[in-house]
């Protein structure tokens, strides 16, 4: 239940493309649901990060769409650059808990070809 | 503002040692997790510290400890080193567990064991 299932694991699309990138999850208590960008030698950034209670958030060219009802939520990227080129998490958190602990999925390696 | 710091970056040793990874958090954060990241098994929870104390452990052996100072700095430490603990490990740091506020990762040790 603690799960989180993220699918494609890799992905190559073309410059002005749209990725998406999806995750679905078991653990209703879950109450954040972020997307953190990896560099090679880098760690995880934050990208963006939805709660429940909203079925969609935009920021720039990234929008997250959330499905409470079938636990699942993604990633677009709109307007794929080769600067985007790398690897993506969705991660679950139960924030109400009173913990930062993150539940991570398993990645997604993004390509933009130019 | 300096960003999570954690040294070393790089680390080799061999089968039955010991190592010990250093995490200095974002300066006024005082909630610190660790994660594991392989290609195998993705980014795992290792712990998690608020104001000295041990709020959440994930699903690793007793050979795997941390702790954390009054400064709010961490550390870990694994003992008896097994080849399978080669991994990036990574320390991330907010200001408080819980609530939605943003955890900043530092750039990670790279441990190897030979």
């Amino acid at each position: 239940q603690q799960q989180v299932k993220q699918s494609p694991q890799s992905l190559i699309v073309q410059k002005g493309g749209i990725s998406i990138i999806n995750c679905a999850y078991e653990n209703t208590a879950f109450d954040y649901f972020p997307w953190y960008q990896q560099f090679p030698g880098k760690g995880p950034a934050l990208l963006i990060a939805i709660r429940p209670d909203v079925s969609e958030k935009k920021e720039g060219r990234f929008t997250i769409s959330f499905n409470k009802s079938a636990k699942q939520f993604s990633l677009h990227i709109m307007d794929s650059q080769p600067g985007d080129s790398a690897t993506y998490f969705c991660a679950a958190s139960m924030r109400s808990g009173n913990t930062g602990k993150l539940i991570f999925g398993q990645g997604t390696t993004l390509q933009v070809k130019p | 503002k300096a960003g999570v710091t954690q040294t070393p970056r790089y680390l080799i040793k061999t089968r039955g040692q010991q190592v010990t990874l250093s995490c200095s958090p974002i300066s006024g954060h005082r909630s610190v997790s660790w994660y594991q990241q392989t290609p195998g098994q993705g980014l795992q929870f290792l712990f998690e510290y608020f104001s000295e104390t041990q709020r959440n452990k994930g699903n690793f052996p007793g050979r795997f400890s941390g702790r954390q100072f009054s400064n709010s700095r961490s550390e870990m430490n694994v003992s008896t080193l097994e080849l399978g603990d080669s991994a990036l490990y990574l320390c991330a740091s907010s200001l408080v567990p819980g609530a939605y506020n943003e955890q900043f990762f530092g750039p990670g040790t790279r441990l190897t064991v030979l």
